[in-house]
């Protein structure tokens, strides 16, 4: 049963400290999304990649966040500096080109910025 | 731009009885995808059910189906026969099909299925 891996799944570090969190997508799938879940405002898109090529990441605060693709089985995600407000669970979601499907998720990384 | 609203923040529900969450959507577009997600404690999002919007015939899956009103920009699910396991989080989501395809999600159902 294939599945979207995620590392790590759980994060605690100071404000200020660089964050790196790390999604291995499901083999064969051409998409790749960040999605941000917080209480205050839910599920927030982040960045999405297709073909490892970043499309969209209009939701992504640019001056701290950055997302990569270096290769179709690794997408990044970066927060540095960090700051208490990037807490958040931080799911990676990937797809086949068939959209239907759905997207699979991820287990998330949870994390907390003191 | 898109919007999906989900109006219940919370709902509970007797084992074995059957419950429908709500959701709505605003869109210009004559054809897109319709999901509903479930979110468990373990946070875990799982795809439940999906639905194109040039079919008219409602999905069903197991004990969960929809009830697809397009004219209306309703999309509702409908679990059956609850469980215990159905204890969750439930996102509906809307998915364009030109663009980028991300969703866009409701803020949430969360539903309580009680013994």
């Amino acid at each position: 049963d294939a599945r979207v891996t995620q590392t790590p799944r759980h994060k605690v570090t100071e404000m200020g400290q660089e964050v790196t969190m790390r999604c291995q997508p499901i083999l064969g799938h051409n998409t790749v999304f960040w999605y941000r879940q917080t209480m205050m405002q839910g599920l927030e898109l982040l960045a999405y990649f297709r073909n490892r090529a970043p499309l969209d990441d209009s939701g992504m605060p640019k001056d701290r966040f950055s997302a990569e693709m270096p290769d179709a089985t690794l997408a990044t995600l970066k927060i540095q500096p960090s700051e208490p407000r990037d807490s958040a669970v931080y799911f990676c979601a990937s797809g086949p080109s068939t959209f239907l499907a759905g997207y699979n998720f991820g287990p998330g990384t949870r994390l907390l910025v003191l | 731009a898109q919007t999906v609203t989900q109006s219940q923040p919370e709902m509970s529900v007797q084992e074995a009885e059957t419950v429908t969450l709500s959701c709505t959507y605003d869109t210009s577009e004559n054809n897109y995808y319709l999901f509903w997600y479930k979110q468990p404690p373990s946070r875990q999002m799982i795809l439940v059910i999906r639905q194109e919007a040039y079919k008219q015939q409602n999905a069903t899956e197991n004990r969960f189906s929809v009830n697809f009103q397009k004219a209306a920009k309703s999309f509702s699910l409908k679990i059956s026969d609850s469980q215990l396991g159905d204890t969750a989080m439930y996102f509906c989501a809307f998915m364009r099909v030109t663009g980028t395809y991300k969703y866009i999600f409701g803020t949430g159902t969360r539903l309580k299925v009680l013994a």
